[in-house]
């Protein structure tokens, strides 16, 4: 099984829905990270995290980390079709300071 | 001015040769990292060098050996391509340490044919 697991592995929803996607592991994140990814383009970076139960928001889109800083979940309110890419989580995890371990990703699709 | 910049953006090649992918960045970061993702869109890191010395090699098979010139620079060179190297790969860099994002470039795309 991966260290950092993404659910769900793919997501559809109408334009102007919200939705959520979820990053977990079973070892302490630290900074963790949200990055998205269009097709054939890099990684793009959305938001840091370091703190448990911090909070980060940036237009319509909000990140949080759980207090016992193994869970972190992506929020989109409002979902519109440039939101649409591969979502990624990446952690530092105890034990593994010198890389960032990423999540197996989320494909997020906007219908129109 | 492109932060992180990777060449070519496109590699097609055939089983058995030897290839090169660069990587350069303007950041002035002392850490580079060079990433695989799979078909699966799986993410994975292969190597991380931080001032030009090898930090992390991540079981990857000795046919795939970085080579940083200089801090700004790591180049993947792959000897006896094979076709299960067809994947997507990411030079990224950082400041090092767990409170500051690394920084990706656009990927290259190798296929093995």
């Amino acid at each position: 099984s991966q260290e950092l697991e993404q659910s769900p592995q793919s997501l559809i929803v109408q334009e102007g829905k919200n939705l959520t996607i979820n990053c977990t592991s079973s070892k302490t994140l630290y900074g963790l990270y949200w990055y998205k990814q269009k097709y054939g383009e890099g990684l793009i970076f959305l938001m840091m995290l370091q703190k448990g139960g911090e909070e980060k928001s940036h237009e319509k889109i909000t990140a949080k980390l759980d207090e016992k800083k193994q869970q972190s979940s992506l929020h989109i309110t409002a979902s519109q079709p440039s939101h649409a890419g591969i979502y990624l989580c990446g952690a530092y995890l105890s034990g593994g300071y010198q890389k960032v371990t990423f999540g197996t990703g989320t494909k997020l699709q906007v219908i129109p | 001015d492109t932060a992180v910049s990777q060449t070519p953006k496109y590699l097609v090649t055939q089983m058995g040769n030897d290839k090169s992918i660069k990587c350069e960045q303007n950041l002035g970061h002392d850490t580079m990292y060079w990433y695989k993702q799979d078909s699966k869109k799986f993410l994975k890191i292969m190597f991380s060098y931080n001032n030009k010395e090898l930090i992390i090699n991540e079981t990857v098979p000795n046919r795939f050996s970085p080579k940083s010139p200089d801090k700004a620079h790591l180049n993947l060179h792959i000897n006896s391509l094979e076709l299960g190297d067809s994947a997507v790969y990411f030079c990224a860099t950082g400041r090092g340490g767990m409170n500051t994002e690394a920084f990706f470039g656009q990927g290259t795309r190798l296929t093995v044919v």
